[in-house]
């Protein structure tokens, strides 16, 4: 089965860093790109970032663009969301899931149960 | 950005019920929509890839069409767990965008 757990959410004050982890298991994990989807309180969805399968690109929602960075380590089967300067519209439950392919982008097959970043001083 | 508008906002149906929904997009995403359904304190599950694809594992009861900037999210007859909110979301350009959902409650 597949499975995504994140992990390294929690509360952290305005201009803090944290970093989010999310492993993988059940599935090749470099032969898919991963993305990170955030849902602030109560509210819809929003997509944050994406790496291909073997880590060379990277995109970001401009919300966030200068102040995240996506990375993978596919020898730990690991994916990663660095999160520098963070305002308050940050706080939110942050989903970390599984694209349809390598380098396919946008198609969600997978999501994990989220850590939960609430960003207040 | 494209920018996905979503209705009803709220669906008020009874199961058995057929339930359609509406998404669309402010330029043409051509197939490149998908269907997320949400349910209270759970992730977003895959419904329908590519404006028709079923994802594996969803019933036959769900089923997406539609392609540019108009699609429909079909539920044929509703069963209780099909209570919940449903995202579009289209991967045509970046940034990838959602909808603001559809809330589908029982009547």
């Amino acid at each position: 089965d597949v499975q995504l757990l994140e992990s390294g959410g929690g509360l952290v004050q305005p201009g803090g860093s944290l970093r989010l982890s999310c492993a993988a298991s059940g599935f090749t994990f470099s032969s898919y790109a991963m993305s990170w989807v955030r849902q602030a309180p109560g509210k819809g969805l929003e997509w944050v970032s994406t790496i291909s399968g073997g880590g060379g690109m990277t995109y970001y929602a401009d919300s966030v663009k200068g102040r995240f960075t996506i990375s993978r380590d596919n020898s730990k089967n690991t994916l990663y969301l660095q999160m520098n300067s963070l305002r308050a519209e940050d706080t939110a439950l942050y989903y970390c899931a599984r694209d349809q392919s390598a380098y396919s982008y946008g198609t969600f097959t997978a999501w994990g149960q989220g850590t939960r970043v609430p960003v207040s001083s | 950005e494209i920018v996905l508008t979503q209705s009803p906002a709220t669906l008020s149906l009874s199961p058995g019920k057929r339930a359609t929904l509406s998404c669309r997009a402010s330029q043409g995403v051509s197939s490149y929509l998908a269907w997320y359904q949400q349910k209270p304190g759970q992730a977003p599950r895959l419904l329908i890839y590519d404006a028709s694809n079923r994802a594996t594992g969803i019933p036959a009861r769900f089923s997406g069409s539609g392609s540019g900037t108009d699609f429909t999210l079909t539920i044929s007859s509703l069963e209780p767990e099909d209570f919940a909110i449903y995202y579009c979301q289209q991967r045509s350009d970046w940034p990838f965008t959602f909808g603001p959902g559809t809330k589908v409650d029982i009547k």
